[in-house]
């Protein structure tokens, strides 16, 4: 059965320092998200993409996140300058249809 | 904003039926129900969703009542692996995202 493939597992950065996590979704699927959930709080979502653009974004997503689908297959999300809130798992979930999302395992992100 | 009320935790025992309650007393027309689970900080996982007639599937059933405002879910054989966070999320049809709650802490017990 496909799944939602993420990489790293486990990423340990500098406060500052650039990021990229890396998903590569379910091949067919068209629809692309990226959520993030701190250590025993609720997942929140950051973006969803659509036909090479973002089509939602929350509060979060600040000027300091973006996303692309560089090469038709994988699908990221760029912490430009990373700080300590953005400890977080942070989980890729694609679909076919926008009301299907199917999660990655997740990217642990530790700022230090 | 919460649209939807869960209890924080339940028990069952393995093997018996699990039923998982949600309120959503303020949901629009247009709005579906829907129920994930995340094992352990694992990512969520779709598990059902409707609209109105109540739904099943291979995982559970999704019992929602005529005036919409709330729904069961009931996972029928609860094994010691369904030990999970539930969510029950409501969401309309043109909106991308998934608004995730606190859930309920579902705990099978041998």
């Amino acid at each position: 059965e496909p799944e939602v493939t993420q990489t790293p597992s486990h990423q340990v950065t500098q406060m500052g320092q650039e990021v990229i996590l890396r998903c590569v979704p379910i091949s067919n699927h068209l629809y692309f998200y990226w959520y993030r959930q701190i250590l025993g709080q609720k997942v929140e979502f950051l973006v969803s993409f659509y036909n090479n653009e973002i089509s939602e974004k929350s509060e979060i997503f600040d000027d300091q996140f973006s996303v692309e689908r560089p090469d038709g297959s994988n699908f990221t999300l760029k912490i430009r300058s990373t700080k300590l809130e953005d400890s977080a798992m942070y989980f890729c979930a694609s679909g076919l249809e926008p009301y299907e999302q199917y999660f990655g395992p997740g990217t642990r992100l530790t700022v230090t | 904003d919460a649209k939807t009320t869960q209890p924080p935790s339940m028990d069952c025992a393995e093997g018996r039926a699990a039923n998982l309650p949600c309120n959503h007393s303020t949901i629009s027309g247009n709005e579906y129900v829907y129920w994930y689970r995340q094992i352990h900080s694992q990512g969520p996982q779709y598990i059902i969703h409707g609209l109105k007639n109540n739904e099943t599937n291979e995982m559970a059933s999704l019992i929602i009542t005529e005036d919409r405002k709330s729904s069961t879910l009931i996972l029928p054989h609860a094994t010691l692996r369904d030990t999970a966070v539930y969510y029950c999320i409501v969401r309309a049809n043109n909106d991308y995202k998934l608004s995730f709650g606190a859930g309920t802490t579902v705990t099978v017990r041998a």
